[in-house]
């Protein structure tokens, strides 16, 4: 399978915990976006990287949460001191910018269940 | 900021019903348009978009969609569903110069036998 892929699929965590998700985008993608679904909520954008660079982030995107893409490929997303709250689908997307405009494909997403 | 609107939470349908689902955004410039959709325990997949040119996109799986730039609305539509069309369905919008999309609530649609 060469689409965006996410690890974990689910994650079950203790509040208070840290947690740790990877995205492996599609190669050669260099954009990679994290979003945020809810339930009964379209996602909602977190971060998007440029490369290995951060080119924005969301409000939605608290001191708690961390992103980075250290080489251009694959991006890792990190919430420290997890609360209920952040309960959700973490949907990870890339695409291939410079050459006019482009679509973005999704992986399948981590779901964190914060008990 | 940019924002979208869809009319319908939920739909259901029986099938060979013909099918519209609305989509309304705010912003006033370029935009790139989109309608995604999320077969139950499956990842995001695009159906179609609309960069420029003719503002009737086609789609995969006989959908279309049609953008009118003066009511702001990329609606998208379907002849005659089936049952396999049952999912979720999200229309999204971003500024031209491939900026992260925005994406609507969704419509779940179910159909029917």
């Amino acid at each position: 399978d060469t689409g965006v892929s996410q690890d974990p699929r689910h994650k079950i965590t203790k509040r208070g915990q840290n947690v740790t998700f990877r995205c492996d985008p599609i190669s050669e993608h260099n954009r990679l976006y994290w979003y945020r679904q809810t339930l009964g909520q379209g996602p909602e954008f977190l971060t998007y990287f440029q490369n290995e660079a951060q080119l924005e982030k969301s409000r939605l995107l608290s001191d708690r949460f961390s992103a980075e893409r250290p080489k251009g490929s694959f991006s890792t997303l990190e919430i420290q001191r997890t609360e209920q709250g952040d309960s959700a689908m973490y949907l990870c997307a890339s695409s291939l910018v410079g050459q006019g405009n482009t679509e973005a494909f999704f992986g399948q997403g981590t779901r964190l269940t914060v008990v | 900021a940019q924002s979208v609107s869809q009319h319908n939470h939920h739909v259901i349908l029986s099938e060979a019903a013909s099918l519209e689902l609305g989509c309304n955004y705010s912003y006033g410039g370029t935009v790139n348009l989109f309608w995604y959709v999320q077969y139950p325990g499956q990842h995001l997949q695009l159906l179609l978009k609309y960069f420029s040119g003719d503002p009737l996109v086609k789609g995969i799986k006989g959908f279309e969609a049609e953008f009118i730039k003066s009511k702001f609305s990329f609606n998208l539509r379907k002849p005659s569903v089936q049952w396999s069309d049952t999912a979720e369905y999200f229309c999204a919008v971003r500024d031209s110069g491939n900026t992260p999309l925005v994406f609507g609530k969704g419509t779940r649609l179910s159909v029917i036998a």
